[in-house]
């Protein structure tokens, strides 16, 4: 079974860094794009930030592009989303996913993780 | 890419027959998913490619459309399937939602 398990949310002061790490287990890992979407409180969904499986190609949000930076770890079934300068409109649900099905050349959310809440405020 | 959703909220009653619409600034080909999310809950993929089921959902579902008009049609509303429903387009960077369409008990 795939799972997703996102880690690292929490409270931050507006300025300040999270890091969030998504665990992936029941699939083979290095072969698959990921992403981040969030989701601010009681609003719709926003993609954050894609990785290809070997991290030659990244993709960011306008809104988050200088200040996110996903990354990933092939060894250890993990991608990650290193968040700074944190915004209070940064506030929202975290979700990791698994891109695909990629194997047939579609590149959709496949699978999501549970997410994890970051709130950004003082 | 702008996704337009309509309609924003539908209500309708078990068995009935569900129509949402999704329509993209500029042709996204066949890269369009939909997704369904429950409260407190992470959204599930639903539809991809515009028109192919994703493991596991159920045959009621069927999305339709290519270029800049898409269609999800619920055939028969079960319990289970009031929830909010996302298009999301995947030809362009950025990846972008629609806006959300939510499907109520009448």
């Amino acid at each position: 079974e795939v799972q997703l398990l996102e880690s690292g949310g929490g409270l931050v002061q507006p300025g300040g860094s999270l890091r969030l790490s998504c665990a992936a287990s029941g699939f083979t890992f290095k072969n698959y794009a990921m992403a981040w979407v969030r989701q601010a409180p009681g609003r719709g969904l926003e993609w954050v930030t894609a990785i290809t499986g070997s991290s030659s190609g990244t993709y960011y949000a306008d809104s988050v592009r200088g200040r996110f930076t996903i990354s990933r770890d092939n060894s250890k079934n993990t991608v990650y989303m290193q968040m700074n300068n944190l915004r209070g409109d940064d506030t929202a649900v975290y979700y990791c996913v698994k891109i695909g099905p990629e194997e047939i050349g579609e590149y959709a959310f496949e699978i999501w993780g549970q997410g994890t809440m970051v709130t950004a405020s003082s | 890419t702008v996704m337009t959703q309509s309609p924003a909220t539908l209500s309708v009653s078990p068995g009935e027959r569900v129509t949402l619409s999704c329509r993209a600034s500029q042709s996204v080909n066949s890269k369009l998913a939909w997704y369904q999310q429950k409260p407190g809950q992470a959204p599930r993929l639903l539809i991809y490619a515009a028109s192919a089921r994703a493991t596991g959902i159920p045959i009621r579902f069927r999305g339709s459309g290519s270029g800049t008009e898409f269609t999800l049609t619920i055939s028969s509303l079960q319990s289970e399937d009031f929830a909010v429903y996302f298009c999301q387009q995947y030809n362009y960077w950025p990846r972008t939602f629609g806006q959300g369409a939510k499907v109520e008990i009448k």
